[in-house]
């Protein structure tokens, strides 16, 4: 079964405190991205990454960092300096062809809560 | 950033009716896609055009682009209570070198009712 897996999918958090959102993908895509989106917006870019070991700032990046130590995982760390984190989390990749034609598959997402 | 504007914010027909979702952008790209949500779920791809066409069919979706309005439209037809969705539209401009990034409208929240 291909796709993309995010957990947990409800996560509840006290202030000041640091969680990660894991993002697994076994497509093979080289691609993936973290998206914010709040209740009746459209989703915000956070950080993406074209390749292993490389990442780069979205629109709202500031709060937030990752890694992309393997090609599969992409996880999404959102630190204490995040002011309103709370919102749903999705992580979705694509091939990353640079053709400018990709599609983008997303995960179920993870919503964020914070007490 | 560019983003794309979808119009209107919320729709609601009849099954068996259609359905039409504006979206309009402000800068070049490189392709435009929509996008569509079930309540509480990840997003699924419906359909990407080229800036360099003009109209697109899949189904029972249909999506035009005017690149010199900077604009695309979303048509559903003979919809069902299935299509009850948002539908988000999405451009991509490409980063700096050349990748994909999409910028997402604010949606279109669709009912479809029996």
């Amino acid at each position: 079964d291909g796709g993309i897996t995010q957990s947990p999918k409800y996560l509840f958090r006290k202030e000041g405190q640091n969680v990660t959102l894991s993002c697994e993908q076994n497509l093979n895509h080289d691609a993936m991205y973290w998206y914010r989106q709040d209740p009746g917006q459209g989703l915000r870019l956070i950080y993406y990454s074209q390749i292993v070991n490389d990442f780069q700032k979205g629109d709202i990046a500031e709060g937030y960092s990752v890694s992309r130590e393997k090609k599969e995982s992409f996880p999404l760390t959102v630190t204490s300096a995040q002011k309103n984190p709370t919102a749903f989390y999705l992580c979705a990749s694509s091939i990353g062809s640079g053709r400018g034609t990709d599609t983008q598959y997303f995960g179920p997402g993870t919503r964020l809560t914070v007490l | 950033s560019q983003q794309g504007e979808e119009d209107p914010q919320a729709l609601s027909i009849q099954e068996g009716e259609n359905a039409t979702m504006n979206c309009s952008y402000k800068t070049s790209i490189n392709n435009l896609q929509w996008y569509r949500q079930n309540s509480g779920r990840g997003l699924v791809h419906l359909i990407l055009i080229r800036s360099n066409e003009r109209e697109k069919h899949s189904g029972r979706l249909r999506v035009t682009l005017d690149t010199s309005k900077k604009s695309s439209s979303l048509l559903i037809t003979a919809s069902r209570a299935a299509d009850t969705a948002s539908y988000f539209c999405a451009t991509d401009a490409g980063d700096h070198s050349g990748y994909s990034t999409l910028t997402f409208g604010k949606g279109t929240m669709l009912l479809v009712s029996p």
